[in-house]
Parts: structure tokens; sequence; C-alpha cells
């Protein structure tokens, strides 16, 4: 099975601060996925990778950055983290097309 | 940009059969239907993926009529565990297919 691995379940972060997360995937895939989830809003696309080095923007950007400097990894970055990214992350992978996404276990960020 | 619409919410019972149905009236040619099931705190799952017709899985259906603009998931004898957010995706955005935008999903609650 495709594994999509999130470095943390639960993370606290102060306001300010530089945030860094981290997804890594098994299966060489070519896409991977940042969406961030919140209640009542569903899934949002943040930023998408059809390859190493390459990123595009998804719906919503603004305050965050990406990086994908080797196939398998793929990390999400807060530059200033603010109260409003409290947020659940979900990184995703996905080989092309139309194929299935398999997601990893998210992670549970709050700024305070 | 071309959306899916999902029932907010549904209720069932256990053993009954639950269909749940997705609108996606501006589909592409090359678009294809996927469903997720999502449990609190973990990431989407993939159920299943059709282009028409019927297609079935150890898990669920899926039925698709011949002018794909809507879809239907069938879960036969749902059970307490079926408790879950299920989203329907359908292939959006770029030609690529790469960049896809998740609806609201539908909440489904089976009580005993």
């Amino acid at each position: 099975d495709v594994k999509v691995t999130q470095s943390s379940r639960y993370l606290v972060k102060r306001t300010g601060e530089k945030v860094f997360l981290e997804c890594v995937q098994d299966m060489d895939h070519e896409n991977m996925f940042w969406y961030r989830q919140d209640p009542g809003l569903g899934l949002r696309l943040i930023y998408f990778s059809y390859d190493v080095k390459m990123k595009e923007k998804g719906d919503i950007p603004e305050g965050y950055s990406v990086s994908r400097e080797k196939k398998e990894r793929f990390s999400l970055i807060l530059e200033s983290a603010s109260t409003n990214q409290t947020s659940m992350y979900l990184c995703a992978s996905r080989y092309g097309g139309n194929y299935g996404y398999t997601f990893g276990s998210g992670t549970r960020l709050t700024v305070v | 940009l071309a959306k899916t619409t999902q029932p907010i919410s549904m209720d069932s019972y256990e053993g009954q059969e639950v269909n749940i149905t997705c609108s996606h009236n501006n589909i592409a040619t090359n678009d294809y239907i996927t469903w997720y099931q999502q449990f609190p705190s973990q990431g989407p799952r993939f159920i299943i993926q059709g282009y028409k017709t019927k297609v079935t899985n150890e898990v669920a259906s899926l039925f698709i009529p011949a002018d794909r603009k809507s879809s239907t998931l069938s879960l036969p004898r749902v059970s307490l565990s079926d408790t879950a957010v299920y989203y329907c995706l359908v292939a959006l955005g770029n030609g690529a297919g790469n960049m896809l935008t998740f609806g609201g999903g539908t909440r489904l609650m089976v009580k005993p």
C-alpha cells in the first residue's frame, strides 16, 4: 500500500513563528498536494506539485509556501504563523491523471 | 470553475442501504468520479472510482447515468462504523487534471 506520512499529528506554535510541515510518500508518486480542512469549509487546496522543484498555487496559497527538493518529500511552510492558520493540514499524493489520492493522517496545527 | 454538489448530511440505521448522490453538471469528457470516506482526525480514504455505468467493489457501488452529470454512491447494509463524511470528487481544473477540488462532503450518521 502507498503510504503518506506526515511528520507530526499535533503541533502548537506561536504567532510569528516559521513553521514547517513535512510530508513523505513512498510510492514514487509524481503529484503531491497540501490541503487544509476547517469545519464547514471542507478541504481547500493550498499548493500542489507535479514534479521535483515544481509547484502550483491552489485555492488559498496566501501565507504559505512549499518546497519539493526530492520526489518523495513535499514541505509546507508557514513563513509567519498566524492564528487564522490554526487548522488540520492534510498532505496527499497521487500517481497522476485520474488516479485516486492517498492522504496522510493529517497534522492538527494550533497557532497561539 | 465547476463544482460538485452533495447533501450536507444524511441519517440512516444499521442494516439499511444508503445512497448518496452527487451532482457534477460540468463534468468534462475525460473526468473520472471518485468517492472518499473520512473519519474524524484522519485523512480521506479512497472508496471507489468510476467513469460511466456501474462500478462495484467490496465496499460500495457507484452508479453513473449516461449523461454523467451526477453519480450515486451506494453503501449496502451500513453499520455504525460507516458513520463518516463522504466526498464526491470529479477531476476539475486544468487539462492535466492535476488540481482537484473537493466539495463540502456529506456527513452520514448511522444510528443503531
